[in-house]
């Protein structure tokens, strides 16, 4: 049960696009289309922003999108904003009532 | 409005238990799966545990099967975890977390704002 394989930090100027991938395995993201995308600020509670491998929460800016290829999900954020500097997670149904994490990404706004 | 309010944590030794409560409100608590996912003090987030609508189906991490147990009263509208044998690697902030389905599959959609249970003699 290993947690899913997310680069430690990305980093962008405001109005750039970055990707954050999430590398799993084929029993976890490559057998379910139920990855998911939480963002997460300094003490505060993770928010969901992407569920289905690519779908938004309603109030959820369009900004954020999903997309998914074999083992690999990714989260692409375009028009950076200053307010897009937080810790992001990829999750993936992993089978038998399990779940699992990525280790998490830092994004910095330059 | 959807609320998860998490309550039971605090200090205990290496080796006790300890039972963490989740009051849920503002949806229909037996049609969702919940689960409990944790946070170590600067780490990522790990999830510890989920239960089907029905208690029917449960998950357990790796890390933690066989020393934790989830339950849940749906006429109580509460989730619970007790831990045992508890190590100091268990130290984290502990979230409830609410699924969009019954099943349990993911995603989290309401988050609650956690409790801390640290692990120290």
């Amino acid at each position: 049960q290993s947690a899913l394989t997310q680069p430690a930090s990305v980093s962008g100027s405001p109005g750039q696009s970055i990707t954050i991938s999430c590398t799993g395995t084929s029993s976890d993201v490559g057998s379910y289309d139920l990855v998911s995308w939480y963002q997460q600020h300094p003490g505060k509670a993770p928010k969901l922003i992407i569920y289905g491998g690519r779908k938004r929460p309603s109030g959820v800016s369009n900004r954020f999108s999903g997309s998914k290829s074999g083992n690999t999900a990714s989260l692409t954020i375009s028009g950076l904003q200053a307010e897009d500097e937080a810790d992001y997670y990829c999750c993936s149904y992993a089978g038998d009532s399990r779940v699992v994490f990525g280790g998490g990404t830092k994004l910095t706004v330059l | 409005e959807v609320q998860l309010v998490e309550s039971g944590g605090g200090l205990v030794q290496p080796g006790r238990s300890l039972r963490l409560s989740c009051a849920a409100s503002g949806f229909t608590f037996d049609d969702y799966a919940m689960h409990w996912v944790r946070q170590a003090p600067g780490k990522g987030l790990e999830w510890v545990s989920s239960i089907n609508w029905n208690s029917g189906n449960i998950g357990y991490a790796d890390s933690v099967k066989g020393r934790f147990t989830i339950s849940r009263d749906n006429a109580k509208n509460s989730l619970y975890l007790q831990m045992n044998s508890l190590r100091a690697e268990d130290m984290a902030l502990y979230y409830c977390a609410k699924d969009s389905t019954s099943s349990g599959v993911s995603p989290f959609d309401y988050w609650g704002q956690g409790t801390l249970v640290t692990v120290s003699s």
